[in-house]
Formats: C-alpha cells, structure tokens, sequence
C-alpha cells in the first residue's frame, strides 16, 4: 500500500546547528502536511505544501515539496531546545482522503 | 474553541476487559480520525470518518476493535476483548473537510495488563 518515508528515525544536533529531515511517498501526492509532537503531546499542525516546487519559510524553518510532488523536507536553521520533539510528515495516498503519517524524526538539542 | 476533546486520558485495565475511548471533535469539522502511536509502529491511522459515515477501516487491527459515530460531535472507538499488545496511545483528530489540517486531541494512554 501507499506509504510515507522520513528518514533519519533519530538526530542529535548541538544547539545553533542546523537539522533536516526528508520525506518520501511511493506515489504522487496532492499535498503533503508537517507536524511537530513535543515530548508527551500530541502532534501540532506546522504547515501545508499543495504546488510543486513549493518552498515556504516559517522563521527558523523551511519546508520544501519536490518537483514530482514525491518527496520533501523541512530544514531548521540554528535549532534551538525549543525545537526539541518528532517532526512528522503526512500525505493523502493518491485518490483518498485519509491521511497517512511517516514515522517521524525525532530531534534533541544539546545545548 | 476546546480543541478536540478526548476521554479518558489514562485507562488502566486488564487483558479480556472491555474498553471504550471517547472523542468529541471540534464543533463544525466533518472528518474525524482515530490513530494508534506505538514506538515500534509510529502514527496509524486505524479509520475515519466523513459526515458521521466511516469511509476506511482498513488500519482497524482486527474484529476486537469497533469504532463508532452516532453523531457529529461524537465518536468511540471499543476494544473487547483487549489484549497487552494493545497497549498505546490513542488519538482522535477532526478537519473541517478534505485537505484541511488536522487538529488532535490530548490522546488516551492505554495499558493492558
């Protein structure tokens, strides 16, 4: 079935460097959704990429959708602890409605 | 708005009981979604629902689990019998409609013992 990669499982930056994380779905998807989970929460909608190419910048962070509409990354720029948590991304497998997670990244910041 | 609301936070009971978790979904939103976080299995979605109507169950484990959506401000999802492997947290999240972010609840930490 449909399914949606992140890699890596796990990153463990010093605070002030920068972190990534990449996500990549067997098909093609309409859009394709970031959330952030702190420690023991629940995860929070962070943004929403719908155009091919697409790159949006929310402060410290830039998220981007590939030109297949396939893939994408979320890159934050100096980490700081408040960054700490599992970034997830998520896709509608194509021609559904439902919304499939991968398995997240999970960062901690040394300070 | 109170967000997505889900009851109870913490359910303690043992294997071949019966469990019922709760959600209300945020007033006006007509999807709602039930997900299982476990470390080895990450996020799942197990079904959702549109205007009330289940529309996929196919992440739904196996005939143990039910879930159910009597009306738009209400859903459960039961367990019976329940076993440890069910041991997880257990999500309910609602949109306002297809595309739309979605919005989750506080999450029920279940444990089987």
């Amino acid at each position: 079935g449909q399914q949606v990669m992140q890699i890596p499982q796990y990153q463990h930056v010093q605070e002030g460097e920068d972190f990534t994380t990449y996500c990549n779905s067997s098909t093609t998807l309409s859009n394709i959704q970031w959330y952030k989970q702190r420690p023991g929460g629940h995860p929070v909608f962070l943004i929403q990429l719908v155009k091919s190419g697409e790159v949006k910048k929310q402060k410290r962070l830039t998220f981007q959708f590939g030109e297949a509409k396939k893939n994408s990354s979320l890159h934050i720029t100096a980490t700081q602890t408040t960054d700490v948590g599992t970034y997830f991304c998520a896709g509608p497998p194509g021609g559904y409605n439902k919304l499939i997670f991968g398995a997240g990244t999970r960062l901690a910041v040394h300070p | 708005d109170a967000g997505v609301i889900q009851s109870p936070r913490h359910e303690v009971t043992e294997m071949g009981q019966e469990v019922t978790l709760r959600c209300k979904p945020i007033s006006g939103h007509n999807s709602l979604f039930w997900y299982r976080q476990t470390m080895m299995r990450g996020l799942e979605l197990l079904i959702y629902f549109n205007n009330n109507v289940p529309i996929d169950d196919s992440g739904m484990p196996e005939d143990r689990f039910s879930a159910k959506m009597p009306n738009a401000s209400f859903s459960t999802l039961k367990i019976q019998p329940s076993e440890p492997r069910d041991s997880a947290v257990y999500f309910c999240a609602s949109r306002t409609g297809v595309g739309e972010k979605l919005f989750f609840g506080s999450g029920t930490q279940l444990s089987v013992l």
